[in-house]
């Protein structure tokens, strides 16, 4: 299986600075199809996930353009420019290139100082 | 409104079974692959099982194989797990998504305990 490994695990940030996750793979997440399926999803407290980034830089409808995702490979981010006070929770990344199975990072746990 | 909504969760003693469902509203359930998710208390996120447009192949993760069994009824926009043998470890709230995890449903509690 692949193993998502996130850093860092706490990440306290003060209103209106920039916060960023790396989300490191346990091997390549390109796909022979030309696309890596590397996505970010955003856990407020006491919801349910919900997806930010998929294909490692592509924004969901209505997720804020403060968001990005960036990276290849086995080496993956996700910035977020300037932090609001709606931003925390946790965040996780999760691969599908190389299902089975679908593998989710531990999370970082995103708060405000 | 495009939603998942999930159901059939509740405290159940190991060795028992439980049957999970999730419907569809707003879009057509049959033009998807469903997906289970779950996520122990305070615990990070775990794939459970996964069926086809069709419901011709289905595929489940380690913990679960052959104690659960996804099944689907497009009629109905709905999907389904059935949870037999349970254990303690199989407590989570358990999320329906959508693939490829763009729409979750809010979850349903399963608490295995004696």
């Amino acid at each position: 299986d692949v193993v998502l490994t996130q850093s860092p695990l706490s990440l306290p940030v003060t209103l209106g600075q920039p916060a960023s996750i790396s989300c490191r793979s346990s091997q390549s997440l390109a796909h022979s199809d030309g696309f890596t399926y590397l996505n970010w999803f955003h856990q407020r407290p006491g919801q349910s996930p919900r997806r930010l980034i998929y294909k490692v830089s592509n924004r969901d409808s209505g997720v804020p353009d403060r968001f990005s995702g960036s990276g290849s490979g086995s080496y993956f981010t996700l910035k977020i420019n300037r932090v609001e006070a709606e931003d925390v929770g946790v965040y996780y990344c999760m691969q599908g290139t190389h299902w089975l199975p679908y593998t989710f990072g531990q999370g970082t746990k995103l708060e405000i100082k | 409104e495009v939603q998942l909504v999930e159901s059939g969760g509740g405290l159940v003693q190991p060795g028992e079974s439980l049957r999970l469902s999730c419907v569809g509203y707003g879009f057509t359930c049959s033009s998807y692959w469903m997906t289970w998710v779950r996520q122990a208390p305070g615990k990070g996120l775990e794939w459970v099982a996964n069926i086809r447009e069709d419901g011709s192949e289905k595929f489940y993760g380690d913990s679960v194989k052959g104690r659960f069994t996804i099944s689907r009824d497009n009629a109905k926009n709905s999907v389904h797990l059935q949870m037999d043998s349970l254990r303690a470890e199989d407590t989570a709230v358990y999320y329906c998504a959508r693939e490829p995890f763009d729409l979750w449903g809010r979850g349903t509690l399963v608490a295995v305990s004696s």
